[in-house]
């Protein structure tokens, strides 16, 4: 059983342009967590999903920051026009379901230049 | 809110050393309690996961200690080697679907 994936693991962007985060889950888990790890910054949550529902999305900025988790897929982490201060690394978890452990991705490394 | 606390920000300890990581919560009412490692550049790797009606939990040389109404745990890492040497962070839930709430770690240096 493959663990959490994500790709790519590291993404270059210039200012302005979007970043595509892809997170796919361990298999038979339906449910994603996206965090964000600021430069010496502990994890930060952004939004929780299940297939094809945002449950909780109270940690995502408001403009440039979306996420879906299709029924087929992995889930997505999509930023339009990256700024600097977007640089981070980029962690999503799953889990087969509720109070269930969350298994932890590689991460994204995002730099914006 | 829940906030989460870890002391020190980071140690550095000899080999052969026993030492004690700290991790302090603002809101008793938690789910469980996960201690993770984390290596530079890495992801994350859970160590142990206390949940609330637990007090302790051990995996080898690792030990983890949860006192819920105090808020506070602490990881018991014994004979540290070098190989110990990475970020270790602690974090909450709150309940079985909220997400966790992380400190920022303790950054541990052994030396040999």
């Amino acid at each position: 059983n493959a663990g959490v994936m994500q790709n790519p693991r590291h993404l270059v962007r210039r200012r302005g342009q979007e970043a595509r985060l892809r997170c796919s889950p361990m298999k038979g888990h339906s449910h994603v967590y996206w965090y964000r790890q600021l430069p010496e910054e502990g994890l930060k949550f952004m939004v929780y999903l299940q297939k094809e529902n945002i449950i909780d999305e109270s940690g995502m900025p408001k403009e440039r920051f979306s996420a879906e988790f299709p029924k087929e897929g992995p889930s997505i982490l999509r930023i339009q026009q990256v700024v600097r201060g977007d640089s981070a690394a980029y962690f999503c978890a799953s889990t087969p379901g509720l109070r269930e452990t969350q298994y932890f991705g590689p991460g994204t490394r995002l730099l914006v230049l | 809110k829940q906030e989460v606390t870890q002391i020190p920000a980071a140690l550095s300890v000899p080999e052969g050393e026993n030492l004690v990581l700290n991790c302090s919560f603002t809101d008793s009412a938690i789910y469980n309690l996960q201690w993770f490692r984390q290596d530079p550049g890495k992801g994350l790797t859970s160590l142990l996961l206390i949940q609330s009606s637990q007090r302790e939990q051990t995996s080898g040389r690792l030990n983890a200690s949860l006192d819920k109404s105090s808020g506070r745990s602490t990881l018991y890492i014994a004979a540290s080697q070098p190989g110990d040497s990475a970020t270790y962070l602690c974090a909450v839930s709150s309940s079985g679907n909220t997400p966790l709430v992380f400190g920022k770690g303790t950054r541990l240096s052994v030396i040999a």
